[in-house]
């Protein structure tokens, strides 16, 4: 099984400012990196796939590196609707997670 | 505008049973694969379970295999996870998605709770 692990577990933050989150899978996932935004009570969000694609719809300001088993979102300017939890999450072996930076003013 | 929503949670005890249902709309449902992940109180996302587009193949977590399975009507554009043998440790929201031709989860569902005490 591929462990994710994702670094800082919190990131406080202002508006404004740049998010650098962090996410290190235990063997390599080539590219097969993707990240959420999760809201309480709504729906997560896919943000990024094969670690440097902006989904549908993304705002510029989100962007993502990476490969082989360290990767990084980065969120230029944080509005205040990014605030949020966000996880990261590889397909190269089935489907895993890793436990989620949660973003706090 | 693709939507993907769930129901059929509710208590139920140890070793019991239930079935939740996920209605797709917006997307040609017979054309995508399907996930089912959860959420336990406090805790973050888990993936369980993915069904491919076609209902041939199947995929579980190693947390729920031999006891959940995933299946799809095409006919009623619905995906449903039969779980049985219930255990305190799957309690947690429910939550759908459909399928990205690479597999990632792209659009998800509010989720429904299900409780095991």
């Amino acid at each position: 099984e591929i462990v994710l692990t994702q670094s800082p577990a919190t990131l406080a933050l202002s508006p404004g400012e740049r998010a650098t989150l962090s996410c290190r899978a235990s063997q390599s996932v080539s590219s097969y990196l993707a990240w959420y935004q999760h809201k309480p009570g709504q729906a997560p969000r896919l943000l990024i796939y094969d670690a440097s694609n902006r989904a549908t719809g993304i705002p510029a300001r989100f962007s993502g590196s990476g490969s082989g088993t360290d990767f990084t979102l980065t969120i230029s300017s944080l509005e205040p609707e990014d605030f949020a939890v966000y996880y990261c999450q590889q397909r190269r072996n089935l489907f895993t997670f890793g436990p989620g930076t949660k973003v706090d003013i | 505008q693709v939507q993907v929503v769930e129901s059929g949670g509710g208590v139920v005890q140890p070793g019991g049973s239930l079935r939740l249902s996920c209605a797709a709309s917006g997307f040609t449902f017979s054309n995508y694969g399907m996930h089912w992940v959860r959420q336990a109180p406090g805790k973050g996302l888990e993936w369980v379970a993915f069904i491919r587009y076609d209902g041939n193949d199947k995929y579980y977590a190693d947390s729920v295999k031999g006891r959940f399975t995933i299946s799809r009507d095409t006919s009623k554009n619905t995906l449903y996870l039969q779980m049985n043998s219930l255990r305190a440790e799957d309690t947690a929201v429910y939550h759908c998605a459909n399928s990205t031709p690479q597999f990632w989860f792209d659009h998800w569902g509010q989720g429904t709770l299900v409780t095991v005490s």
